[in-house]
């Protein structure tokens, strides 16, 4: 059962570009979250989705920010307009029910020159 | 406000040594408590996850306390070996919400 997969793992944009991470969740997992890990800083949720639903996102910016978990595919986290202060490592976890354990990926860090 | 603190940010400690993580939240209503392990540069490794009805968790040489009363989480490392060195995480979740709060992490190091 392959982990949670999340790509690109490295993303480097220059300012003003669009910034899409992508993240698959494990198999038989219908829930995703989302968080970000500034430099020298702790994990931060940003939202949390159940298929096709947006749950809770008082983690995301009120602008430029959005994601999606559509009926098919991966989840998309999109940054328009991308700014040196989203330089950061964004972490995609799922579980199977919101109760359980959340499984992490590995990351996409992005880089925003 | 939910807040995660661990104390102290980093440790550094001889190999074979027994040794403990702390981790404190502010909020009673815990639904439950994970410990991770993150090697840098890399994602989250889950280690152990406590229910709020339970008092801890073992896996091998890893033990989790949870004490609700006090707001406090340890996480217990026996006889320790290099390859432990990386940054612990605890985090909770809250009764009625699913995301995770987590602390600023230990960095722990192993010296041979």
């Amino acid at each position: 059962n392959a982990g949670v997969m999340q790509n690109p793992r490295h993303l480097v944009r220059r300012r003003g570009q669009e910034a899409r991470l992508r993240c698959s969740p494990m198999k038989g997992h219908s829930h995703v979250y989302w968080y970000r890990q500034l430099p020298e800083e702790g994990l931060k949720f940003m939202v949390y989705l159940q298929k096709e639903n947006i749950i809770d996102e008082s983690g995301m910016p009120k602008e430029r920010f959005s994601a999606e978990f559509p009926k098919e595919g991966p989840s998309i986290l999109r940054i328009q307009q991308v700014v040196r202060g989203d330089s950061a490592a964004y972490f995609c976890a799922s579980s199977r029910s919101p109760q359980e354990t959340q499984y992490f990926g590995p990351g996409t860090r992005l880089l925003v020159l | 406000k939910q807040e995660v603190t661990q104390i102290p940010a980093a440790l550094s400690v001889p190999e074979g040594e027994n040794l403990v993580l702390n981790c404190s939240f502010t909020d009673s209503a815990i639904y439950n408590l994970q410990w991770f392990r993150q090697d840098p540069g890399k994602g989250l490794t889950s280690l152990l996850l406590i229910q709020s009805s339970q008092r801890e968790q073992t896996s091998g040489r890893l033990n989790a306390s949870l004490d609700k009363s006090s707001g406090r989480s340890t996480l217990y490392i026996a006889a320790s070996q290099p390859g432990d060195s990386a940054t612990y995480l605890c985090a909770a979740s809250y009764q009625g919400a699913q995301k995770l709060v987590f602390g600023q992490g230990t960095r722990l190091t192993i010296n041979p």
